[in-house]
């Protein structure tokens, strides 16, 4: 495709259930990155894929965040047992190569949580 | 402590006017800046990059500005326009650390006709 697309674009789920979130970057793009950005604030990274592999995954606020890339494509960011304050828009990035700070980073449109 | 803080918070200007939105950053080592438009419910698009060596970069309307030295960037707008209303973004990448870039929270700009 052109960019960076994400699934749903939004989803509203109740209080612990849970939710996967999909992104299917630039065809070509080695590096994956997701991020959550809340209200009014910046963006807050989560992690980051170097092919199918995820050298950094320290911005993971907690076990019920995880994250997979299968074949250097699509990746899925999944929120298990739901909490209010996981609302948030939650976007994901690629690039071509490199890590985080060398390459421009493409961001999906972003997909709008919100936990009732 | 690695920190991108932006300034003003929030800017509303009238359509065809300037306007300057400031970036301190304390990130070290230094690698490289980036601006970055976020237009409401859209994801950032980069304006511009900039290294340490670089003093000012353009993109058409937008001239980006570095002071290494202070740890300061301004990103100044012209002749603003009506799709100019955005958030833009300031970050700093690290030359160390996989998790090595550190975004601002940004600069919510309105343009009002």
């Amino acid at each position: 495709g052109a960019g960076v697309s994400q699934s749903p674009s939004n989803k509203v789920t109740e209080k612990g259930k849970d939710v996967e979130l999909r992104c299917d970057p630039i065809s070509g793009h080695t590096a994956l990155y997701w991020y959550r950005q809340r209200l009014g604030q910046g963006l807050e990274f989560l992690i980051y894929f170097q092919g199918n592999s995820a050298p950094d995954k320290s911005g993971l606020p907690s076990d019920r965040f995880s994250a997979e890339r299968t074949g250097e494509s699509v990746s899925t960011l999944t929120i298990q047992r739901t909490q209010q304050e996981d609302s948030a828009v939650y976007l994901c990035a690629s690039s071509l190569a490199g890590g985080p700070g060398t390459d421009t980073q493409y961001f999906g449109p972003g997909t709008r949580l919100t936990v009732l | 402590k690695n920190q991108v803080e932006q300034s003003p918070q929030s800017l509303i200007i009238l359509e065809g006017k300037n306007c300057t939105l400031q970036c301190n950053y304390t990130v070290s080592p230094f690698s490289n800046l980036r601006w970055y438009k976020q237009d409401t419910g859209r994801g950032p698009v980069s304006l511009t990059i900039m290294t340490f060596s670089e003093n000012t970069k353009s993109n058409g309307r937008y001239t980006a500005t570095l002071d290494a030295d202070t740890k300061q960037s301004s990103l100044h707008i012209t002749a603003s326009q009506l799709s100019d209303s955005a958030s833009y973004i300031c970050v700093v990448s690290s030359q160390t650390g996989a998790n090595n870039l550190f975004f601002g929270t940004g600069t919510r700009l309105t343009v009002i006709p």
